[in-house]
């Protein structure tokens, strides 16, 4: 089945603990992108990687790395948690090319908390 | 500063009823435009787009209206469902190449259809 893959789906942890949020795509795609949907502020780009060879950031990059070693991959690093990071994560991929090239197929959501 | 404004945060019409979501945008160098549509629980969903060289795209009962001189764009469900009840996201785009580029959201649209 086509899908996108988040891990793990909700997760508490404390200020300034590293973690990763994983993401993995089984559709061949090039263009790969994470997002934070907040109340009232919709969904916020995060970082986005448009091939294996170039990522740039979005809307709201800081606190935030990711890393592209592979098509099918793109880890969401936090390297030290604040409680202002608390949102709902999504990743989402596409396909880069060809006709559709630009349908975003959504994972299910990483449901962070930071105390 | 906020790249695609939307509006209204919240619709409720009745079954039947046409709901319209309006968008509005600044950077005349989006090149794409697409809604999502979000179930609770759910990751979002493409729901349609449209480019800026057509006025109106169809399809079933979603209709996108591309204003550009205005630097407006809206969905319009005919005859809304039940069913439709969801949040809805407006976005825009500067593709880079054949492929997505950096992706602005609006704030969303939580829309309820009552039976």
């Amino acid at each position: 089945e086509a899908q996108v893959t988040q891990n793990p789906r909700y997760l508490i942890t404390v200020t300034g603990k590293k973690l990763t949020v994983t993401c993995s795509q089984n559709m061949n795609h090039e263009y790969m992108s994470w997002y934070r949907q907040d109340p009232g502020l919709g969904l916020r780009q995060i970082y986005y990687s448009m091939n294996v060879e170039v990522t740039d950031k979005g809307d709201v990059p800081e606190g935030y790395k990711v890393s592209r070693k592979e098509k099918r991959n793109f880890p969401l690093i936090l390297e030290s948690p604040s409680p202002n990071q608390t949102s709902l994560y999504f990743c989402a991929s596409s396909p880069g090319t060809g006709g559709i090239s630009y349908e975003q197929y959504f994972g299910p959501g990483t449901r962070l908390t930071v105390t | 500063q906020q790249q695609v404004k939307q509006s209204p945060q919240s619709l409720i019409v009745q079954k039947g009823g046409i709901p319209i979501i309006n968008c509005a945008y600044e950077n005349t160098a989006f090149d794409y435009f697409p809604w999502y549509q979000q179930f609770p629980g759910k990751g979002p969903a493409l729901l349609i787009a449209i480019r800026p060289d057509v006025s109106e795209k169809k399809e079933g009962r979603f209709t996108i209206s591309f204003n550009k001189s205005a630097k407006q764009f809206s969905l319009h469900i005919m005859d809304s469902q039940p069913g439709d009840s969801a949040t809805y996201f407006c976005a825009a785009s500067i593709g880079r190449g054949s492929t997505l580029g950096r992706l602005y959201f609006g704030r969303g649209t939580q829309l309820t259809v009552w039976p």
